[in-house]
This record gives structure tokens, C-alpha cells and sequence, in this order.
């Protein structure tokens, strides 16, 4: 079983919907926990990251993190076909972004 | 500013052979880190280096090696290639090693 667990996809949606993506994690020391966008042929963007449990919103992304069920979400408000991509969850076990543990990726179509 | 540089960005090798993978970080940057992308187990870390020491490992093997030199600038190695060494190998910089990391472009390495 893989330490982080993510839905391949594709998760198709028409544009303006919200959009949820979600990983699940079996170690309970993860305390870091990042969202990524990969567009094909490019290397990863960071979008966003928080510490420990909680809520962040920055503009259209939103990410969550539940500790107590090792779940994290990221939402998609108004999404865009600008929006299509591979989204991946990240996370570590030390402070920042050392050694990261990464889910294969979700690939999200946003059709106009 | 510039980015994350790789090079080359495509590579064809033979089983057998070895093969040598650039990284230059962004300007200032003194944290370097590697991963390999494969469609099916996704990214994975392969090690770290900060002011030219290895900070931290991943669970390949020994075939794979890097090193960092005193402008911050990366190399890594792979000998003896395998057919599933062909991957995406993504090199990623940060200020120091708990702040952001910026993916580059990646080099796409087939072995045949």
C-alpha cells in the first residue's frame, strides 16, 4: 500500500464548477502537506501548503487538511480550462519541503 | 529570474550505459533535490543536497548517485541502466532546505 493515495482520474467538469481533489495518507507523522499542478511536459507548480490541520484559501484554491482522518482536499472555485492539468498532493515528514512524498497525480479536464 | 535549468532535456541511452543529468538552480538558491516521474509510481524522492553534502536519501539503489557542487549546481548519475530507469528525473531548488522548492523542466530519459 502506498504511503499517500490519490485518484487518477481524469475528473472532467465543465467550466465554472467547483472542484474536489483528495488524498489520503497512512502515516500519522506527516506535517507538512502541499498541492502541485503539473501541466504535460512541464515540471510541478507549488499552489499551496499548509502546516498540520486546518483551512487555507488563497484567490480560487482552497486546501484542507483533516489529521485526524488523513485527508487533505483541495477546491477549486470557478474553475477554468486554464485549470487542466495534473494536480498532486505532497507531503513530509520534516519541516518544509524535504523529502517530499507525492500521490500519482489526479488529471482534471475543465471543458469550456 | 531564471529558473530551475536541466539539462539535457531528453535523453536516449542503451541498458548498460551510464548517464549524467545537470541541475542549475535558481540564482542564490543552495538546496537541490531530485525525483524521478513514472506513470506508475509517480514522483519519487531520490535525494537532497544542501551547501554540497547529501541531507537526505530515498530507497534506490546504489546506481543512483549525485553530488552538488560549490555554485550550487547539481549532477546526478545513474550507471549500469535499466529499462525501468526510463522516467522523468525533476530536479528541484529552495532558498535553503525548509522553504519553497521550484521544480525544473525535468529531462525525459528513455532506456531501450
Amino acid at each position: 500500500q502506498k504511503e499517500v493515495e490519490q485518484d487518477p482520474g481524469p475528473l472532467s467538469v465543465p467550466e465554472g464548477a467547483i472542484v474536489s481533489l483528495n488524498c489520503t495518507y497512512s502515516n500519522s507523522a506527516f506535517q507538512y502537506f502541499m498541492w502541485y499542478r503539473q501541466y504535460s511536459r512541464k515540471g510541478p507548480e507549488l499552489l499551496m501548503y499548509t502546516y498540520s490541520s486546518g483551512n487555507k484559501e488563497d484567490g480560487r484554491f482552497t486546501a484542507q487538511v483533516d489529521k485526524s482522518s488523513k485527508y487533505i482536499s483541495l477546491f477549486i472555485r470557478d474553475s477554468q480550462p486554464s485549470d487542466s492539468a495534473t494536480y498532486l498532493c505532497a507531503m513530509t515528514l520534516n519541516t518544509g519541503f524535504q523529502k517530499l512524498v507525492f500521490g500519482t497525480g489526479t488529471r482534471l479536464l475543465v471543458s469550456p | 529570474k531564471a529558473g530551475v535549468t536541466q539539462t539535457p532535456r531528453y535523453l536516449i541511452k542503451t541498458r548498460g550505459q551510464q548517464v549524467t543529468l545537470s541541475c542549475s538552480p535558481i540564482s542564490g538558491h543552495r538546496s537541490v533535490s531530485w525525483y524521478q516521474q513514472t506513470p506508475g509510481q509517480g514522483l519519487q524522492f531520490l535525494f537532497e543536497y544542501f551547501s554540497e553534502t547529501q541531507r537526505n536519501k530515498g530507497n534506490f539503489p546504489g546506481r543512483f548517485s549525485g553530488r552538488q557542487f560549490s555554485n550550487s549546481r547539481s549532477e546526478m548519475n545513474v550507471s549500469t541502466l535499466e529499462l525501468g530507469d526510463s522516467a522523468l528525473y525533476l530536479c528541484a531548488s529552495s532558498l535553503k532546505m525548509d522553504t519553497e522548492a521550484f521544480f525544473g523542466q525535468g529531462t525525459r530519459l528513455t532506456v531501450v
